[in-house]
């Protein structure tokens, strides 16, 4: 199984940062990732696929990029909105498999 | 407006049995590729099952191979999971997810999820 980390676990910004998240993947996935986001008792959001591809009515504040093994999610300049727990995906091959999740919070 | 609706979800002793369903609505069900994902309190998401457009190929991880099967209904818009041999680590919050046709294992409209206990 493709194993994702994470990193950070956990990230405290402000209004207006630009963060960055990492998803390292444990054997070459192509471009095969996606990211959702996910707010407290709520489903998970479609954010991104193809690692880069920003999925319809998403802010472009949001990006993603990376290929292989290395992927980042970053967003340009927080908004309230967007403090949620993150997940990336691969889907190079089954079994489908989670980040463990970034949870963003307001410092 | 594209819509998924979990049911079935509720309380079950270990070694029980429960079949969820999931209502599809604003798009056209059979051209789309589905999925179960589930999430355990405080924590992450976890893939359980995949089901092609017609039916004919369905994928599981190892936890729930053997125990689970995905179906689908096409004529009802209807996916189905048949969750058997439950046990207190399938205690879970379920949904169902629409696949992007084009990308398949990318999930672009999620259900609002139904919950499994199962606890004696």
């Amino acid at each position: 199984d493709i194993q994702l980390t994470q990193s950070p676990s956990f990230l405290s910004a402000s209004v207006g940062d630009r963060v960055t998240i990492t998803c390292r993947a444990s054997q070459g996935i192509s471009s095969y990732l996606a990211w959702y986001q996910q707010k407290a008792g709520k489903a998970p959001k479609f954010l991104i696929y193809a690692a880069s591809t920003l999925q319809s009515g998403v802010p472009s504040r949001f990006s993603g990029s990376g290929s292989g093994t290395e992927f980042t999610l970053t967003i340009s300049s927080l908004q309230p909105e967007d403090f949620a727990t993150y997940y990336c995906q691969q889907l190079n091959s089954y079994p489908i498999t989670f980040g463990q999740g970034t949870r963003l919070e307001i410092k | 407006e594209v819509q998924l609706l979990e049911s079935g979800g509720g309380l079950v002793q270990p070694g029980g049995s429960l079949r969820l369903s999931c209502a599809a609505s604003g798009f056209t069900f059979s051209n789309c590729a589905m999925s179960w994902v589930r999430q355990a309190p405080g924590k992450g998401l976890e893939w359980v099952s995949s089901i092609n457009r017609n039916g004919g190929n369905t994928d599981y991880p190892d936890s729930v191979k053997g125990r689970f099967i995905i179906s689908r209904d096409n004529s009802k818009n209807t996916l189905y999971l048949e969750m058997n041999s439950l046990r207190a680590e399938d205690t879970a919050t379920y949904y169902c997810a629409k696949e992007v046709v084009a990308w398949v294992g990318c999930m672009d409209v999620w259900g609002q999820g139904t919950t499994v206990t199962v606890s004696s």
